[in-house]
């Protein structure tokens, strides 16, 4: 258990599914992140939330939507997806959005588009 | 964004081996992280150098960061199966970015 706790672990859905992916984070860590980890490609950065507040998004297609309620939960919602949106999503938190924090990740959620 | 490069890209060694990754930039580093995933796991924070010439140790893995702060290097003395997985680089931006990391095989 890392404090960072990620639902569903596994996830396979159509294209004209709707799922959510969510996060929680037990540390008191007030930035969280998603990442997306595709095979042979490195970690890519998706969007950032700092004190509930989105302060970066990296060009993701609007498929990808997120939402922060609180600094404790974070969510990912899906819609028409493609199958090369299949990957390992993983969540991270950081005690604050600045240098020097190291980050504590999730257990990821693998996602499968069929 | 700045950009961390990481080799080689794959390592194999024999258990009891040595093994080094390294990682490079082209400007100034303020920090750098280190990270490991094991295979089907998630990246584990391992430690952040800030210091120019830093050496820290944990066990049998040595972290140092140059003297220009332009590099870093993860080494481990005398490999052990339990160190199988991806050594990642990270930094020094906010947000993290990430090197495209060092697979490590060990060969029991």
């Amino acid at each position: 258990e890392t404090g960072v706790t990620q639902t569903p672990r596994h996830l396979v859905m159509g294209m004209t599914n709707k799922k959510s992916l969510k996060c929680e984070q037990h540390l008191g860590h007030n930035a969280m992140y998603w990442y997306k980890q595709s095979a042979k490609k490195p970690l890519e950065l998706m969007f950032v939330y700092s004190l509930e507040e989105r302060v970066e998004n990296n060009s993701v297609p609007s498929r990808f939507s997120p939402e922060c309620p609180n600094s404790s939960h974070l969510f990912l919602h899906l819609h028409t997806l493609q199958p090369e949106d299949s990957a390992l999503y993983l969540c991270a938190s950081s005690q604050d959005f600045g240098r020097g924090y190291g980050y504590t990740f999730g257990s990821g959620t693998r996602l499968t588009v069929v | 964004g700045q950009q961390v490069m990481q080799i080689p890209q794959y390592q194999h060694v024999q258990e009891g081996e040595d093994f080094t990754t390294y990682c490079n930039s082209s400007t100034t580093l303020s920090n750098i992280q280190w990270y490991k995933q094991r295979p089907g796991g998630h990246p584990v924070f391992l430690i952040q150098l800030v210091k120019s010439g830093e050496v820290k140790k944990q066990k049998r893995l040595t972290f140092q960061f140059g003297e220009a702060k332009k590099n870093s290097s993860l080494h481990i003395t005398a490999t052990q199966t339990t160190d199988v997985g991806t050594y990642f680089c990270a930094g020094p931006n906010t947000p993290l970015v990430f090197g495209k990391g060092t697979r490590l095989s060990v060969i029991a």
